[in-house]
């Protein structure tokens, strides 16, 4: 079974800074996708960013963007130039892809809270 | 293009009931995945369905189960409800297979409280 583990339960940053949130996996699999949620205050998880094994590039979304440590099995997600908007609970999650994927779902790190400090 | 529902918001039960939780999935997507977020925990996978079966489930009794209905929508029941079953519970859905790069697209919810 794959396990998602978020070290940091709380991260704290100025606004306008950078911040880093960590992420480690555990897979023997190959073929996988990994995922960072955000989940404000309102509970809708919203992605953030996605990223699949095979790809070697790291997955970009405007501020945010991932480190992706495929061999350490390491995801951190970098969010720059911080706004109060980020402020939320952010989870690390990994989606096997065997078979066409999906009939495990979602497994999910406990997340970290970020706070932004204005 | 609408996204994924749930009703109701929120719901009160007694130890020993049943329930039933309901989720449109969004406009396109024909697979949904149901998780159950304990207070300060990371959601935890609990079934999903595609083409109206379950095709994956995780590590609940069965006196959880499901359904999918024709237009992709979909039902959790929770019978014999114990303390342990408040929380809140999501509805995520997706295309089917490997389609859509296996993100998954949420609803924003429904917190069950048991008495």
């Amino acid at each position: 079974a794959q396990t998602v583990t978020q070290s940091q339960p709380e991260m704290s940053v100025q606004e306008a800074e950078t911040v880093t949130l960590s992420c480690t996996y555990d897979t023997s699999e190959s073929d996988y996708y990994l995922f960072w949620y955000k989940q404000p205050p309102s509970r809708q998880m919203i992605l953030v960013i996605r990223q699949e094994a095979y790809k070697q590039q790291n997955a970009t979304e405007n501020r945010f963007s991932v480190n992706f440590q495929k061999a350490a099995k390491s995801f951190s997600l970098k969010i720059s130039d911080s706004q109060l908007g980020d402020a939320a609970m952010y989870f690390c999650a990994y989606r096997s892809n065997l078979s066409g994927g999906g009939a495990d779902g979602l497994t999910f790190g406990k997340g970290t809270h970020l706070i932004i400090q204005p | 293009e609408t996204g994924v529902t749930q009703s109701p918001t929120h719901l009160i039960k007694t130890r020993g009931q049943q329930v039933t939780l309901r989720c449109s999935s969004q406009s396109g997507h024909n697979t949904v995945s149901w998780y159950q977020q304990a207070l300060g925990q990371g959601p935890q996978f609990i079934f999903q369905y595609y083409r109206e079966e379950e095709n994956g489930r995780g590590n609940f009794p069965p006196r959880f189960s499901g359904l999918q209905f024709p237009n992709y929508s979909s039902e959790l029941n929770v019978n014999a409800l114990e303390l342990d079953d408040s929380a809140l519970y999501l509805c995520a859905s997706s295309p089917a297979g490997a389609g859509g790069l296996g993100e998954q697209f949420f609803g924003p919810g429904t917190r069950l409280t048991v008495l």
